[in-house]
């Protein structure tokens, strides 16, 4: 069964903490995209991959940073975690040679306090 | 540029009947089309998707055709039931660079409710 994996489900923490996001998958994709999920405003894309040590700006990558050293893992850094940075964030992977589907992972509700 | 415009919600029904969620996009070239479903708690997951005009997908009682000339992917089902519950999303696939690589373009989601 196809699977992506992120680390966490739930988490909480402080305002200007260095927050880690880690999701792996393992079905040799070579996309992987960062989402983040707030009420009325559907999915925002942060950053994506499509290739090891390769990144792209999403729509929204302000207060974030990404890595990606392998090709199976994509890891999403909040440098320093602010309160609006509190969301669900999302993280997905797609293979390069068919249409585009999406394997999603089941998600990490990040709270900064 | 690249868009999906999707019915707003919350779309309450009531069990057994017909749904429709209307989903249209503003694309170039030939982009593929799909329909995600995010249950209470989960990530999303795929419901069914269409790559060419006039394709219909289909999957678990819902189904969707790719309608080029009113660029419209809208969803259906005859009968729903308090499971269908739900956040679905209108997807649009397209090229972001030179090569075949390619992302999703995502509609705000529409809530389901359905009570028996």
């Amino acid at each position: 069964d196809v699977k992506v994996t992120q680390s966490s489900r739930y988490l909480v923490k402080r305002t200007g903490e260095k927050v880690f996001l880690e999701c792996v998958q393992d079905m040799d994709h070579e996309n992987m995209f960062w989402y983040r999920q707030d009420p009325g405003l559907g999915l925002r894309l942060i950053y994506f991959s499509y290739d090891v040590k390769m990144k792209e700006k999403g729509d929204i990558p302000e207060g974030y940073s990404v890595s990606r050293e392998k090709k199976e893992r994509f890891s999403l850094i909040l440098e320093s975690a602010s309160t609006n940075q509190t969301s669900m964030y999302l993280c997905a992977s797609t293979n390069l040679h068919r249409y585009t589907e999406a394997f999603f992972g089941q998600g990490t509700r990040l709270t900064v306090v | 540029g690249n868009s999906v415009t999707q019915m707003e919600g919350p779309v309450t029904l009531s069990e057994e009947a017909f749904l429709t969620i209307n989903c249209t996009y503003t694309a170039t070239g030939y982009p593929s089309l799909f329909w995600y479903v995010q249950y209470p708690g989960e990530g999303l997951q795929l419901l069914l998707k269409a790559t060419k005009a006039d394709d219909k997908g289909s999957n678990k009682g819902f189904e969707a055709t790719y309608r080029k000339e009113t660029t419209s992917f809208h969803l259906e089902k005859g009968s729903v039931q308090v499971s269908d519950s739900a956040v679905y999303f209108c997807a649009l696939g397209v090229s972001f660079n030179a090569g075949n690589n390619r992302k999703l373009i995502w509609g705000l989601g529409t809530s389901l409710g359905v009570n028996p």
